[in-house]
């Protein structure tokens, strides 16, 4: 079964501090990878996508293939980095269509 | 462009009634998706749509079904809703699968007393 684990309910870090994101994913084959924020009262959207390369408001993510995990990492936290993060892998479910499975996720807090 | 909308935004509903949640999207996309948020959880996928006319089971689906007669619109339907359904959900559009971002709408809180 695919499964994917951000062990952190809850983050707090100071502002200026670095932050790490753990996500952990146990797939099969090679999914694709994605991480999903949403701050308050805003819509889910997308972060970053493994695939791009891209880093986004600070923020990079590395896939470790033999750890199969995706953490998302940013230097130096901002007090607008406070959001709901999710990791979310896709794998091919068939029909040329992809699922996404989301993590629990992990409320980050940046503290003033 | 409005992107993605649901209708509507809260509804409180009795064991055993029915009710539809329309999402639309106005990005001319393929694929719809709708999904349910439980405090603690993640987001589940029940159904999905990779175009007009098709539909496919996700990972909850059991208790909902749905429709996709036009290619800008996603129907979920609750048949008989049980108090378990209470959740909060969300529709999102993706104009292909794989690495392609999915949009997503702004959630319908439903509760089932």
């Amino acid at each position: 079964a695919q499964r994917v684990t951000q062990p952190e309910k809850l983050l707090s870090v100071f502002k200026g501090a670095p932050v790490e994101l753990k996500c952990n994913y146990s797939y099969s084959g090679s999914p694709e990878l994605f991480w999903y924020v949403q701050y308050s009262r805003q819509r889910l959207q997308l972060l970053l996508r493994h695939i791009s390369r891209e880093s986004i408001k600070g923020f990079t993510a590395d896939l470790n293939k033999g750890e199969t995990s995706f953490h998302l990492k940013k230097p130096f936290a901002q007090e607008e980095d406070s959001a709901m993060y999710y990791c979310a892998p896709a794998a091919y479910s068939g029909a040329g269509s992809y699922q996404l499975t989301f993590g629990k996720g992990t409320k980050l807090s940046v503290i003033p | 462009n409005a992107g993605v909308t649901q209708t509507p935004k809260f509804r409180v509903l009795k064991t055993g009634q029915s009710m539809t949640l329309l999402c639309a999207q106005d990005m001319n996309h393929e694929y719809m998706y709708w999904y349910r948020q439980d405090p603690g959880m993640g987001l589940r996928l029940i159904h999905y749509s990779v175009g007009e006319g098709t539909t496919a089971k996700g990972e909850v689906p059991d208790g909902y079904n749905v429709s996709r007669l036009k290619k800008q619109n996603f129907l979920l339907g609750l048949e008989s809703a049980a108090p378990s359904q209470t959740s909060v959900y969300f529709c999102a559009s993706s104009s292909s699968g794989g690495s392609y971002e999915q949009y997503f709408g702004p959630g319908t809180r439903l509760t089932v007393t």
